[in-house]
């Protein structure tokens, strides 16, 4: 069974360093999509960043990059710079192999940005 | 700009009442999901429709039925609502083809206490 694995229920950082957020997956599908989720207090969901499996390169958005490590099956995200502003609930979230685009979410992870 | 529309952003009920809540997507998605998020666990799939009469199970459809008579619509109901039923239920759509990236649109989640 396809599962999304995040071990960090909650995160410090400080203001303008950078934080990673972890993330597992499980799969047998060769062909899959990871995603990252933030979820602000207010409750939306706001994409940040891609990667699929036949991907080559780790995907960047902006200060977001995802460390995409297929062996270990690890799709980490990397905030680099951190903001007040990105103080919220991170999810880790895979396609699975079907067509539909249904998503596997991880528990997530509450990250807040220290002054 | 992408719509994907709630209609309820806060209800209260009492147990045992039957709840409707509805999605609607302004964006000719085939594929229409429900979920739901509870602190610790993430966000559960209810079930998903991929096409208008057409629905499927997700991981968690206990206590849930689903409703989608037209393409733009798609209604999650409780059909007698219980108090572990209280949670944030959100609606997500997308394409059908699976694309890439930013497919899967939410919208800004129903906040469901039942007393």
């Amino acid at each position: 069974a396809q599962k999304i694995t995040q071990t960090q229920p909650g995160m410090f950082v400080q203001e303008k360093e950078a934080v990673t957020l972890d993330c597992t997956y499980d799969t047998s599908d060769p062909s899959y999509g990871l995603f990252w989720y933030k979820q602000p207090s207010s409750g939306e969901m706001i994409f940040l960043i891609y990667q699929g499996s036949y991907d080559q390169q780790n995907a960047t958005e902006g200060r977001y990059s995802l460390n995409f490590q297929k062996a270990r099956k690890s799709a980490n995200l990397v905030i680099s710079a951190s903001q007040l502003g990105d103080s919220a609930m991170y999810f880790c979230a895979m396609r699975d192999g079907g067509a539909t685009n249904k998503l596997i979410f991880g528990t997530g992870t509450l990250l807040a940005v220290q002054p | 700009d992408v719509k994907v529309t709630q209609s309820s952003r806060y209800l209260v009920k009492r147990t045992g009442e039957k709840v409707f809540l509805e999605c609607v997507q302004d964006m000719d998605h085939e594929n229409m999901f429900w979920y739901r998020q509870d602190p610790g666990l993430g966000l559960r799939l209810i079930y998903f429709s991929y096409d208008v009469k057409m629905k499927e199970k997700g991981d968690i459809p206990e206590g849930y039925s689903v409703s989608r008579e037209k393409k733009e619509r798609f209604s999650l109901i409780l059909e007698s609502a219980s108090t572990n039923q209280t949670s944030m239920y959100l609606c997500a759509s997308s394409l059908f083809y699976r694309g890439s990236g930013n497919t899967i649109y939410f919208g800004e989640g129903s906040w469901l206490t039942v007393v």
